[in-house]
């Protein structure tokens, strides 16, 4: 059975400081892993994705995740952190097969950075 | 372009009434899914489309949620006899489905955030 776990509920940052959001899995098989992120009143918005290739993966708004497999893990993470990523933060999996593909999400990481 | 679209945005129903959710993907995306998010959860897979083949409904709770989709365009999320436990934010997302393997992200509705009263 395929699984996410975001182990921090919530993250709190200081401006200007690096963040990082914890995500690992466990899959059979392959993993395709996502992070997407909710902004509040808004639905959930796309942010980065590792397929294949380079572990290390770059997103939108500086975001980037490094995939690894040893440790199951797709942290996310960003150099220096902005107020305006306030927001709650989900990691998602799928597994490389034919069929269904929809994603298992973790229980979300809201991430708070204080100015 | 526009992004996938639901409606309403918000309903309140009583206990025991049946509602009907739509959602209108992005042109030209193949597969459509549907999820709950409960408050303070995260999501919870409910059912996939994915063009003309038969839907994976593994995800739906009861027998009291079924889905349709027309073609692959609108889809609609019927929840009969609902329950107090039904309410949720019901999240509609699409994507591009290219080859055997499922490589493209999903793109998200705005939900309807369903209360049953």
């Amino acid at each position: 059975a395929q699984s996410v776990a975001q182990p921090e509920d919530q993250v709190n940052v200081a401006e200007g400081n690096p963040l990082t959001v914890k995500c690992t899995y466990s899959v059979s098989g392959n993993p395709y892993l996502f992070w997407y992120v909710q902004y509040p009143n808004r639905g959930l918005q796309f942010l980065l994705k590792y397929i294949t290739g380079d572990n290390l993966v770059k997103g939108s708004y500086g975001f980037e995740a490094e995939f690894n497999k040893s440790q199951t893990s797709f942290h996310l993470k960003k150099p220096s952190a902005l107020v305006s990523d306030s927001a709650l933060y989900f990691c998602a999996v799928t597994v490389r097969r034919t069929g269904a593909n929809n994603l298992f999400f973790g229980t979300g990481t809201r991430l708070t950075v204080i100015p | 372009g526009a992004g996938v679209s639901q409606s309403p945005s918000n309903k309140v129903t009583e206990k025991g009434k049946d509602v009907e959710l739509r959602c209108d993907p992005i042109s030209g995306h193949t597969a459509l899914y549907w999820y709950r998010q409960r408050l303070g959860q995260g999501l919870e897979f409910l059912i996939y489309f994915q063009g003309n083949s038969a839907p994976d409904k593994s995800g739906l709770p009861s027998d009291r949620f079924s889905a349709e989709r027309t073609g692959e365009s609108v889809s609609t999320l019927t929840i009969q006899r609902t329950q107090q436990e039904d309410s949720a934010v019901y999240l509609c997302a699409s994507s591009l489905v290219a080859g055997q393997f499922s490589r493209y992200e999903q793109y998200f509705g705005p939900g309807t955030r369903l209360t049953v009263t």
